[in-house]
């Protein structure tokens, strides 16, 4: 177990429509990324926050978007959802977010878009 | 284009068959090498950070080695459990690691 949690583990749902993802961190760690990792694809970093703040983007749709809360839980919003999303969507936190530091994932949303 | 390539993409052993699993890697700045085990339908699950060439780490059946292009993750002796994808990532400091695809290892009993 590697302390972080996400919710819900598995989310079936129609195209078109909009979904949140939710990621606890590890306890004390202040970053959290969100990856994408499909069959085609791999792991893909989609963003990173830092304490509340964005601090990198890679490969985000901008149908995606991501917030850090207070409480540094963070959530994943995917809208007009289309077939291709389905997908497995990681959380990872690390301490502090500066990159070369261990980043531990969670056990994953399972997306399957109709 | 930072990338990390993972051989071979499967690889099946008899128990106790030794056995290395290469990944390269053509990232500008590497700043850390990580290896990753996981299982169908989990999250990865962290075993190694490598960080200077020449650096070594075990833990239990598997030992990661680093050199200035590639990175290796030797099983000795390998059991059933062991069966999983092992995914290797670098990191250049911009904090998102970049995967490689994986190598499936499966053992048999």
């Amino acid at each position: 177990d590697s302390g972080v949690t996400q919710t819900p583990k598995h989310l079936i749902t129609a195209t078109g429509q909009r979904v949140t993802l939710r990621c606890s961190p590890r306890s004390g760690d202040l970053s959290v990324y969100w990856y994408q990792q499909s069959l085609d694809q791999g792991l893909q970093f989609l963003i990173q926050y830092y304490n509340g703040e964005e601090r990198a983007k890679g490969n985000i749709l901008e149908r995606f978007s991501a917030q850090q809360f207070p409480d540094l839980h963070s959530e994943l919003n995917l809208s007009s959802l289309e077939l291709g999303d389905s997908a497995l969507y990681f959380c990872a936190s690390s301490l502090a977010g500066t990159g070369v530091e261990t980043q531990y994932f969670g056990p994953g949303t399972r997306l399957l878009v109709l | 284009e930072d990338q990390v390539t993972q051989s071979p993409e499967a690889l099946r052993l008899q128990e106790g068959e030794s056995s290395s699993l290469n990944c390269s890697y053509t990232v500008s700045g590497l700043r850390g090498l990580f290896w990753y085990r996981q299982d169908p339908g989990k999250g990865p699950e962290f075993l190694f950070t490598l960080y200077s060439a020449g650096e070594e780490k075990e833990k239990e059946r598997l030992k990661a080695t680093l050199t200035k292009k590639e990175s290796f993750l030797h099983i000795t002796a390998p059991k059933p459990e062991d069966s999983a994808t092992y995914l290797c990532a670098g990191n250049t400091g911009r904090r998102a690691l970049t995967f490689g695809s994986g190598t499936r290892l499966q053992v048999q009993p």
